[in-house]
């Protein structure tokens, strides 16, 4: 699975945009990218995922560039209870984005919105 | 509402003692489930691959014999902590895999061997 790279931290205000970077400079054609969060003593949660159109879903939207490369996650009005460990995982997906894989996780972004 | 079940939420036990925790798909069924293990602010780092019906595939450097993991059913896996000693403190988490939806977690299984 291609590597990715995020910002360790990121703040944002509440009710503001937040927008999360990641690189994927490696992703092969057939890689879905998947994005994942982590609330405190919780398990992953799902967020988002796309292979190459912008996705957008009640939780978030997902802007994938042409090349593919990069993506960034967007939460539109950011709140407290999206404080967490944001994941942007790369692998192959099959026709719909099914993932019978294993997940391989970095160490992510930590996001804090504060009022 | 959730789709993979964990069980239980936190375990106390002291050293020398086995811990089994259970991961279970709701209304799905799931012939592959996934471990992790989680250590305070680090990420998650995959376990093993449990797949139904067969062994499971350990990944580098996890001890099986340790570790024991067993998918009697298609709903239903079970990692067991065996002879647990205070460095296995950790935070556990399941997932499982639905067909035609990504990867499922269940809320994870706080471990403290004393």
């Amino acid at each position: 699975d291609a590597k990715t790279t995020q910002p360790p931290s990121m703040d944002c205000a509440e009710g503001r945009a937040a927008n999360l970077p990641c690189n994927h400079s490696t992703i092969s054609g057939n890689e879905y990218v998947y994005w994942y969060r982590q609330i405190h003593s919780q398990g992953p949660q799902y967020i988002i995922h796309g292979l190459k159109n912008n996705e957008t879903n009640e939780m978030a939207s997902l802007i994938i560039t042409e090349d593919r490369k990069s993506s960034t996650l967007i939460l539109p009005h950011a709140t407290l209870r999206d404080t967490a460990v944001y994941y942007c995982i790369v692998r192959v997906g099959l026709a719909g984005g099914t993932s019978y894989g294993k997940l391989t996780f970095g160490q992510g972004t930590i996001l804090t919105v504060h009022p | 509402g959730a789709v993979v079940s964990q069980h239980p939420s936190w375990v106390i036990c002291k050293s020398g003692t086995s811990v089994k925790i259970e991961c279970r798909s709701l209304d799905f069924q799931a012939t592959t489930m996934f471990w992790y293990r989680q250590f305070p602010k680090q990420s998650l780092m995959l376990m093993a691959t449990s797949n139904e019906g067969s062994k499971a595939t350990y990944e580098q450097g996890v001890e099986k014999d340790k570790f024991l993991i067993n998918h009697a059913s298609l709903t239903l896996s079970t990692l067991t902590v065996t002879s647990a000693h205070p460095e296995d403190s950790s935070f556990y988490i399941c997932s499982a895999a639905r067909v035609n939806s990504p990867l499922h977690f269940g809320n994870g299984t706080r471990l403290t061997v004393t």
